[in-house]
Protein backbone atom coordinates (compact mmCIF):
# COMPACT_ATOMS: atom_id res chain seq x y z
CA UNK A 1 0.00 0.00 0.00
CA UNK A 2 1.04 3.15 -1.16
CA UNK A 3 1.84 5.83 2.20
CA UNK A 4 2.70 9.44 1.21
CA UNK A 5 4.31 11.67 4.66
CA UNK A 6 5.03 15.45 4.17
CA UNK A 7 7.26 16.96 6.88
CA UNK A 8 6.88 19.46 9.10
CA UNK A 9 3.33 19.22 9.69
CA UNK A 10 3.03 22.94 10.54
CA UNK A 11 5.25 25.62 9.96
CA UNK A 12 5.87 28.90 11.03
CA UNK A 13 7.93 31.10 9.27
CA UNK A 14 8.87 34.83 8.92
CA UNK A 15 8.51 36.61 6.01
CA UNK A 16 11.86 36.71 3.97
CA UNK A 17 12.97 33.63 5.22
CA UNK A 18 13.75 30.53 3.14
CA UNK A 19 12.31 26.74 3.95
CA UNK A 20 11.92 23.42 2.23
CA UNK A 21 8.77 20.95 2.96
CA UNK A 22 9.41 17.46 2.07
CA UNK A 23 7.36 14.35 0.61
CA UNK A 24 8.51 11.06 1.38
CA UNK A 25 6.45 8.47 -0.45
CA UNK A 26 7.05 4.20 0.01
CA UNK A 27 6.69 2.66 -3.82
CA UNK A 28 8.54 3.21 -6.65
CA UNK A 29 6.40 5.90 -8.72
CA UNK A 30 7.34 8.67 -11.37
CA UNK A 31 4.01 10.64 -10.68
CA UNK A 32 3.91 13.42 -8.32
CA UNK A 33 1.73 15.96 -7.62
CA UNK A 34 2.13 19.49 -5.23
CA UNK A 35 -1.78 21.34 -4.88
CA UNK A 36 -2.15 24.30 -2.14
CA UNK A 37 -5.59 24.86 0.19
CA UNK A 38 -6.68 27.83 1.62
CA UNK A 39 -9.25 27.36 4.31
CA UNK A 40 -12.31 26.07 3.25
CA UNK A 41 -11.37 25.80 -0.51
CA UNK A 42 -10.59 23.56 -3.11
CA UNK A 43 -7.36 22.63 -3.92
CA UNK A 44 -4.78 24.21 -6.57
CA UNK A 45 -2.60 22.42 -8.60
CA UNK A 46 1.07 24.06 -7.98
CA UNK A 47 3.38 21.48 -9.98
CA UNK A 48 3.61 18.40 -11.90
CA UNK A 49 6.59 16.60 -11.50
CA UNK A 50 6.98 13.71 -13.98
CA UNK A 51 10.42 12.26 -14.18
CA UNK A 52 13.49 11.70 -11.91
CA UNK A 53 15.27 14.75 -11.32
CA UNK A 54 12.16 17.21 -12.50
CA UNK A 55 12.60 20.64 -11.38
CA UNK A 56 9.72 22.99 -11.49
CA UNK A 57 9.78 26.74 -9.97
CA UNK A 58 6.64 29.13 -10.77
CA UNK A 59 7.13 32.27 -8.27
CA UNK A 60 8.78 32.04 -4.77
CA UNK A 61 8.15 28.05 -5.17
CA UNK A 62 10.38 25.54 -6.42
CA UNK A 63 9.51 21.73 -6.81
CA UNK A 64 11.79 18.93 -7.24
CA UNK A 65 11.32 14.87 -7.86
CA UNK A 66 14.46 12.04 -6.66
CA UNK A 67 12.43 9.01 -7.87
CA UNK A 68 14.97 6.84 -6.42
CA UNK A 69 15.32 8.57 -2.59
CA UNK A 70 11.15 8.34 -3.39
CA UNK A 71 11.16 11.87 -2.06
CA UNK A 72 10.28 15.10 -3.19
CA UNK A 73 11.14 18.79 -2.07
CA UNK A 74 8.98 21.82 -2.09
CA UNK A 75 11.44 25.37 -1.69
CA UNK A 76 10.07 28.49 -0.41
CA UNK A 77 12.13 31.52 -1.51
CA UNK A 78 11.78 34.84 0.48
CA UNK A 79 8.53 33.77 1.96
CA UNK A 80 5.42 36.73 1.76
CA UNK A 81 2.22 36.37 3.49
CA UNK A 82 -0.16 35.37 0.40
CA UNK A 83 2.34 32.19 0.68
CA UNK A 84 0.03 30.97 3.95
CA UNK A 85 -1.90 28.14 3.13
CA UNK A 86 -2.02 23.86 3.17
CA UNK A 87 0.49 22.47 0.53
CA UNK A 88 0.02 18.92 -0.42
CA UNK A 89 1.57 16.57 -2.12
CA UNK A 90 0.46 13.53 -4.02
CA UNK A 91 1.41 10.92 -5.96
CA UNK A 92 -0.10 8.63 -8.54
CA UNK A 93 0.82 4.79 -7.83
CA UNK A 94 1.88 2.62 -10.97
CA UNK A 95 0.28 0.03 -9.71
CA UNK A 96 -2.90 1.50 -10.59
CA UNK A 97 -5.02 2.13 -13.67
CA UNK A 98 -4.07 5.96 -13.48
CA UNK A 99 -4.91 9.19 -11.98
CA UNK A 100 -5.48 7.72 -9.07
CA UNK A 101 -3.95 9.97 -6.09
CA UNK A 102 -2.52 8.82 -2.59
CA UNK A 103 -2.15 12.25 -0.57
CA UNK A 104 0.51 13.27 2.44
CA UNK A 105 -1.47 14.98 5.39
CA UNK A 106 -0.61 17.98 4.55
CA UNK A 107 2.09 21.01 5.74
CA UNK A 108 0.09 23.35 7.31
CA UNK A 109 2.46 26.96 6.19
CA UNK A 110 1.94 30.31 8.03
CA UNK A 111 4.19 33.46 7.02
CA UNK A 112 4.24 36.16 9.53
CA UNK A 113 5.16 39.86 8.75
CA UNK B 1 -13.08 26.35 -20.77
CA UNK B 2 -15.50 25.64 -17.88
CA UNK B 3 -13.86 24.26 -15.06
CA UNK B 4 -15.10 21.72 -12.70
CA UNK B 5 -18.11 22.57 -10.82
CA UNK B 6 -20.07 20.62 -7.94
CA UNK B 7 -23.37 20.64 -6.25
CA UNK B 8 -25.02 21.53 -3.92
CA UNK B 9 -21.84 23.46 -1.94
CA UNK B 10 -23.14 22.62 1.47
CA UNK B 11 -25.68 19.66 2.97
CA UNK B 12 -26.73 18.69 6.19
CA UNK B 13 -28.37 15.49 6.54
CA UNK B 14 -29.42 12.82 9.61
CA UNK B 15 -27.60 9.84 10.42
CA UNK B 16 -28.84 6.94 8.14
CA UNK B 17 -30.02 8.79 5.29
CA UNK B 18 -28.69 8.48 1.89
CA UNK B 19 -27.26 11.75 0.02
CA UNK B 20 -26.20 12.51 -3.82
CA UNK B 21 -23.93 14.83 -4.31
CA UNK B 22 -22.85 16.02 -8.52
CA UNK B 23 -20.09 16.71 -10.59
CA UNK B 24 -19.77 18.44 -13.94
CA UNK B 25 -16.05 17.39 -15.37
CA UNK B 26 -13.78 20.01 -17.22
CA UNK B 27 -14.33 20.17 -20.60
CA UNK B 28 -12.27 17.79 -22.43
CA UNK B 29 -11.73 15.62 -19.80
CA UNK B 30 -12.73 11.77 -19.38
CA UNK B 31 -12.24 10.58 -16.00
CA UNK B 32 -13.91 11.53 -12.63
CA UNK B 33 -12.65 10.44 -9.36
CA UNK B 34 -13.98 11.71 -5.71
CA UNK B 35 -12.11 12.29 -2.61
CA UNK B 36 -12.89 12.69 0.36
CA UNK B 37 -11.30 14.90 2.87
CA UNK B 38 -12.37 15.12 6.76
CA UNK B 39 -10.89 18.31 8.94
CA UNK B 40 -7.19 18.59 8.87
CA UNK B 41 -6.35 15.87 7.02
CA UNK B 42 -5.54 15.09 3.21
CA UNK B 43 -7.68 13.88 0.81
CA UNK B 44 -8.43 9.89 0.59
CA UNK B 45 -9.62 8.68 -3.06
CA UNK B 46 -12.93 7.16 -3.06
CA UNK B 47 -13.14 5.77 -6.54
CA UNK B 48 -12.57 6.45 -10.19
CA UNK B 49 -14.67 6.51 -13.39
CA UNK B 50 -13.37 6.43 -16.47
CA UNK B 51 -16.14 5.77 -19.82
CA UNK B 52 -19.15 5.26 -17.52
CA UNK B 53 -17.89 2.37 -15.40
CA UNK B 54 -15.78 2.65 -11.94
CA UNK B 55 -12.06 2.24 -12.95
CA UNK B 56 -10.78 2.10 -9.60
CA UNK B 57 -11.65 2.56 -5.77
CA UNK B 58 -9.82 3.15 -2.48
CA UNK B 59 -10.90 1.88 0.46
CA UNK B 60 -14.29 2.60 1.05
CA UNK B 61 -17.39 0.34 1.56
CA UNK B 62 -20.00 -0.12 -0.63
CA UNK B 63 -22.31 2.18 0.40
CA UNK B 64 -20.32 4.55 -1.38
CA UNK B 65 -21.28 4.17 -5.07
CA UNK B 66 -21.18 5.82 -7.88
CA UNK B 67 -22.29 6.88 -11.42
CA UNK B 68 -20.81 8.51 -14.32
CA UNK B 69 -22.75 9.64 -17.37
CA UNK B 70 -22.30 10.06 -21.55
CA UNK B 71 -21.20 13.84 -21.00
CA UNK B 72 -19.15 12.74 -18.24
CA UNK B 73 -20.69 14.28 -15.20
CA UNK B 74 -20.53 11.98 -11.95
CA UNK B 75 -22.46 11.73 -8.79
CA UNK B 76 -21.64 10.36 -5.97
CA UNK B 77 -24.26 8.31 -3.55
CA UNK B 78 -23.89 7.57 0.16
CA UNK B 79 -26.08 5.26 1.38
CA UNK B 80 -27.00 4.59 5.75
CA UNK B 81 -24.86 7.84 6.64
CA UNK B 82 -22.53 7.57 9.50
CA UNK B 83 -21.40 10.49 11.46
CA UNK B 84 -17.85 10.34 10.61
CA UNK B 85 -19.06 10.91 6.82
CA UNK B 86 -18.97 14.48 7.45
CA UNK B 87 -16.42 15.83 5.72
CA UNK B 88 -15.56 17.70 2.42
CA UNK B 89 -16.62 15.89 -0.99
CA UNK B 90 -14.07 17.00 -3.86
CA UNK B 91 -14.12 16.07 -7.27
CA UNK B 92 -11.42 15.99 -9.99
CA UNK B 93 -11.42 15.74 -13.52
CA UNK B 94 -8.83 14.50 -16.34
CA UNK B 95 -7.67 12.97 -19.05
CA UNK B 96 -6.75 9.42 -18.46
CA UNK B 97 -4.10 9.34 -20.91
CA UNK B 98 -2.57 12.35 -20.44
CA UNK B 99 0.04 13.74 -17.47
CA UNK B 100 -2.49 12.50 -14.47
CA UNK B 101 -2.91 16.28 -13.22
CA UNK B 102 -6.16 16.66 -11.63
CA UNK B 103 -8.42 19.61 -11.45
CA UNK B 104 -10.39 20.06 -8.54
CA UNK B 105 -13.73 21.30 -8.01
CA UNK B 106 -15.12 23.43 -5.25
CA UNK B 107 -16.32 20.14 -3.12
CA UNK B 108 -19.32 19.92 -1.36
CA UNK B 109 -19.07 20.19 2.61
CA UNK B 110 -21.18 17.62 4.20
CA UNK B 111 -22.14 17.19 7.91
CA UNK B 112 -24.05 14.66 9.13
CA UNK B 113 -26.14 14.96 12.53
Amino acid sequence: ELKVEQNPLFLSMQEGKNYTIYCNYSTTSDRLYWYRQDPGKSLESLFVLLSNGAVKQEGRLMASLDTKARLSTLHITAAVHDLSATYFCAVDSPDNAGNMLTFGGGTRLMVKP
Amino acid sequence: ETGVTQSPTHLIKTRGQQVTLRCSSQSGHNTVSWYQQALGQGPQFIFQYYREEENGRGNFPPRFSGLQFPNYSSELNVNALELDDSALYLCASSQLAGDGEQYFGPGTRLTVT
